[in-house]
């Protein structure tokens, strides 16, 4: 069974500083990719980040930025520079063939 | 373009009524799910199409039907509400392939009495 694990229900931040939310994964798949979403309280679900598992380079999209360990099974999320904007739900999520599995998610608070 | 839609917005049903939550897409995709969102388990996925005709079975299927007969509409029925249905439900949209994003409509929350 493919799973996604994020053992950090809650995070708080203060604005301008950075934050990493973690993000493990669990498959015997060889093609796959791994994404960032966020739900901010609109319930919206948006791309933050995504990352392809045959490519070493990390993923980067302005302030975010990925660390993707492909041998630990590790796919963690930067954010730098944190904004109150970015208070919301961050998943992590694993897609293989036409399945999508989603991580529980982490609360992001971000103080001012 | 409107992207991906969801009709209704929010709903409330009885025990062992009937209905079907509205998905629309506008964007030629494909692929399109329904995903359903409880506290602490992030989304599941429940059914998806890969193409007009062709469903198959997600995650947490049971108590929900599909039927893909055209590109742009993926409704979900649910044939008999129980209180295990109340959720949040996402309908999703992608061009075919893995390393394409999935677009989210905006949820349909859903409370079974």
């Amino acid at each position: 069974a493919q799973t996604v694990t994020q053992s950090q229900p809650e995070m708080s931040v203060q604005e301008a500083e950075t934050v990493t939310l973690s993000c493990t994964y669990d498959t015997s798949e060889n093609n796959y990719y791994l994404f960032w979403y966020k739900q901010p309280p609109s319930r919206q679900m948006i791309l933050v980040i995504r990352q392809e598992a045959y490519k070493q380079q990390n993923a980067t999209e302005n302030r975010f930025s990925v660390n993707f360990q492909k041998a630990a099974k590790s796919f963690s999320l930067k954010i730098s520079d944190s904004q109150l904007g970015d208070t919301a739900m961050y998943f992590c999520a694993f897609r293989y063939g036409n399945k999508l599995v989603f991580g529980a998610g982490t609360i992001l608070r971000v103080k001012s | 373009n409107a992207g991906v839609t969801q009709t209704p917005k929010f709903q409330v049903l009885k025990t062992g009524q009937s209905m079907t939550l509205q998905c629309a897409q506008d964007m030629n995709h494909e692929y399109m799910s329904w995903y359903r969102q409880d506290p602490g388990m992030g989304l599941r996925l429940i059914h998806y199409s890969v193409g007009a005709g062709i469903t198959d079975q997600g995650e947490v299927p049971n108590g929900y039907n599909v039927s893909r007969s055209t590109t742009e509409d993926f409704p979900l029925r649910l044939l008999s509400a129980a209180p295990s249905q109340t959720s949040v439900y996402f309908c999703a949209s992608s061009l075919a392939g893995t390393h394409n994003e999935q677009f989210f409509g905006p949820g349909t929350r859903l409370t079974v009495l």
